[in-house]
């Protein structure tokens, strides 16, 4: 099956850092892929859609400088949180489309992010 | 705008009963589709059953059946015979269109936590 893997797991890092995660598609080139943010016990919210060669699409109040895009291949697209604060700590998770409206994304397993 | 409403924001069930969780939508779009996806606590989401506007039977997979209502507007999961490996949050999600895309984003709903008893 379509596998996505998401790196790092899990990040604790001091305030004012830059942090990158990567989401990649290992076995299927994605034709979109999605950031989502997810606070404990509460639900997925869209961040931004990608694809590759264009400009991300932020959804409404996701900070652009704040959360960076890059979509450079087909299989790979990256997520920096710059000049992370406490208030950033949370849970990113990716996910990966494949171009068919009735098939499933496919998720990445999620970066447990923890600023200090 | 979509929207999709889970009302039950937690619920137990014993070990090899039924449950039944709750979602409803609200679109305008004649073609739409419906997703449940399960996340247990380590924090992956799991595919669990997908539902199409335009399909006339009832989605199925292995434990999982959806019932799904289309004049009121709502697509339930049910889990037969739960499993105590069943205890995990389960969310409701609506696909909704890119443009110039065959791909789609998908709205979710809050959520419901499921605590399977022994």
């Amino acid at each position: 099956g379509a596998v996505v893997s998401q790196h790092p797991s899990w990040v604790i890092c001091k305030s004012g850092t830059s942090v990158k995660i990567e989401c990649r598609s290992l076995d299927f080139q994605a034709t979109t892929m999605f950031w989502y943010r997810q606070f404990p016990k509460q639900s997925l919210m869209l961040m931004a859609t990608s694809n590759e060669g264009s400009k991300a699409t932020y959804e409404q109040g996701v900070e652009k400088d704040k959360f960076l895009i890059n979509h450079a291949s087909l299989t790979l697209s990256t997520l920096t949180v710059t000049s992370a604060h406490p208030e950033d700590s949370s849970f990113y998770i990716c996910s990966a489309g494949v171009g068919l409206f009735n098939q499933p994304q496919h998720f990445g397993d999620g970066t447990r992010l923890s600023i200090l | 705008a979509q929207k999709i409403t889970q009302t039950q924001p937690g619920m137990f069930v014993q070990e090899k009963e039924a449950v039944t969780l709750d979602c409803t939508y609200d679109t305008s779009d004649q073609s739409y589709g419906l997703f449940w996806y399960k996340q247990p606590s380590s924090g992956e989401m799991i595919f669990l059953i997908y539902q199409g506007s335009y399909d006339e039977q009832n989605a199925t997979e292995g434990r999982y059946s959806l019932n799904f209502q289309k004049a009121r507007k709502s697509a339930n999961l049910v889990i037969s015979a739960s499993q105590l490996g069943d205890s995990a949050m389960y969310f409701c999600a609506m696909r909704e269109p890119l443009l110039r895309s065959n791909d789609y984003k998908l709205s979710f709903g809050a959520g419901t936590t499921v605590t399977v008893r022994a």
